[in-house]
Formats: C-alpha cells, sequence, structure tokens
C-alpha cells in the first residue's frame, strides 16, 4: 500500500496569498497517477487536479499541481475566500489511496 | 450533468447487512469503472471498492475482502455495495464516485454520500 504524507496538516494564510501545499508518497506513484480533491464542510470532494499537474473541468487556473515521483505540490496561486477547504491527494494506482489532508484556513 | 445519487445507507447491528446503491446519469454509464469510497466522521476519504464497465473484474480494500462485494446493473445505470458482517469501524459516509475507462484513473464526479452507521 502506497501511503501519502501531506504537511502541513493546517494552513492558515489571508486572501491573495500564496499557498504550497505537500505530498509525498511512501514509494514511487506510477505514471504520475496523483490527484488531488478539495472538500469544503458538509460536501463530497471534489477533483481539482489529476495526472500530478492537469486541471479538472472548471478549475480556475490559480490552481496548479507540480511534481513526479514521490513529491507532489498543490500551489493555489492567490487564495480566494471560497478556497476554504481541506484538500486531499490520492495516489490512483492499484489500491488507492489517500492522504490526511491539508486544512486551509483564511484570516 | 453527470450525477450520482447514493441511497440504502441504515443504522445496522454489528454483523448485519447492507445494500448501497448508486444511481447514475448524465453520461454513458458502461463505458466508466466505477468506485465506493467511504469516509468516517471526521477520518479521510478511504477507497473501498471498484468495478469495470462491464461488471467482470473488481477490486476491494484489504479490510473488506470477504465481506463486500460490488456489482452494477447497466440496464438501471446503477452501481451497488452489498456489505455484509459489518463492524463498527465501518461505520462512514459511503459515496460512490466515477473513474474513468481503465482502473488508473482519477475519480472525476462524486455523489453525496448514503451514512451507513453500525452499532449496537
Amino acid at each position: 500500500e502506497i501511503v501519502l504524507t501531506q504537511s502541513p496538516g493546517t494552513l492558515s494564510l489571508s486572501p491573495g496569498e500564496r499557498a504550497t501545499l505537500s505530498c509525498r508518497a511512501s514509494q514511487s506513484v506510477s505514471s504520475n497517477y496523483l490527484a488531488w480533491y478539495q472538500q469544503k464542510p458538509g460536501q463530497a470532494p471534489r477533483l481539482v487536479i489529476y495526472g500530478a499537474s492537469s486541471r479538472a473541468t472548471g478549475i480556475p487556473d490559480r490552481f496548479s499541481g507540480s511534481g513526479s515521483g514521490t513529491d507532489f505540490t498543490l500551489t493555489i496561486s492567490r487564495l480566494e475566500p471560497e478556497d476554504l477547504a481541506v484538500y486531499y491527494c490520492q495516489q490512483y494506482g492499484t489500491s488507492p489511496t489517500f492522504g490526511q489532508g491539508t486544512r486551509v484556513k483564511i484570516k | 450533468e453527470v450525477q450520482l445519487v447514493e441511497s440504502g445507507g441504515d443504522l445496522v447491528q454489528p454483523g448485519g447487512s447492507l445494500r448501497l446503491s448508486c444511481t447514475a446519469s448524465g453520461f454513458i454509464f458502461n463505458k466508466f469503472w466505477m468506485n465506493w469510497v467511504r469516509q468516517a466522521p471526521g477520518k479521510d476519504p478511504e477507497w473501498v471498492a471498484n468495478i469495470d464497465p462491464d461488471g467482470s473484474v473488481n477490486y476491494f480494500l484489504d479490510s473488506v475482502k470477504g465481506r463486500f462485494t460490488i456489482s452494477r446493473d447497466t440496464a438501471k445505470n446503477s452501481l451497488y455495495l452489498h456489505m455484509y458482517s459489518l463492524r463498527v469501524e465501518d461505520t462512514a459516509l459511503y459515496y460512490c464516485a466515477r473513474g474513468g475507462d481503465t482502473a488508473y484513473r482519477q475519480f472525476d464526479s462524486w455523489g453525496q454520500g448514503t451514512l451507513v452507521t453500525v452499532s449496537s
């Protein structure tokens, strides 16, 4: 099983600031089968990034993903109030697994 | 518009059984792998099972192997999760999520979930 470790646990930033979220895998994620999801309170997760760096349909271009192998990053270039959420990384190879999430709070 | 609507969640005693359903619309159901993902209260999502478009191949989380089965009915555009020998630790909100044309695809659409509570 691939274990995904996300950091930091919580990120508290002001609107307009840059958010950088990290996801580290216990072994290499094949073919960059790495996605990021946004989960707002009381809602289902929503796909943000797939293939490590491709934005999902309808996701604003302030969201970007990067990385390969075992180290991946989600960047929100200019934080908006509606970006308040928990962000999970997921590897979707054999037996998909999720990270423990990073909570983004708006100051 | 892709829509996934889960149902069937309930309060059940340990050792009991339950069948969850997910009705899909807005896409060609028999072209996509489908998944069940659960999320215990205050916890991270956990993938549970998936099934191929034909309904002939499926995979399970180790902790549910031998207790859960997954199936689909193309005529009804429906996905099912049959849960047996339920344990307290199976308590969670269960989501169905659409995969892709192969097993290794992101989950691009999710339902709103159905709540399963296992308690005496």
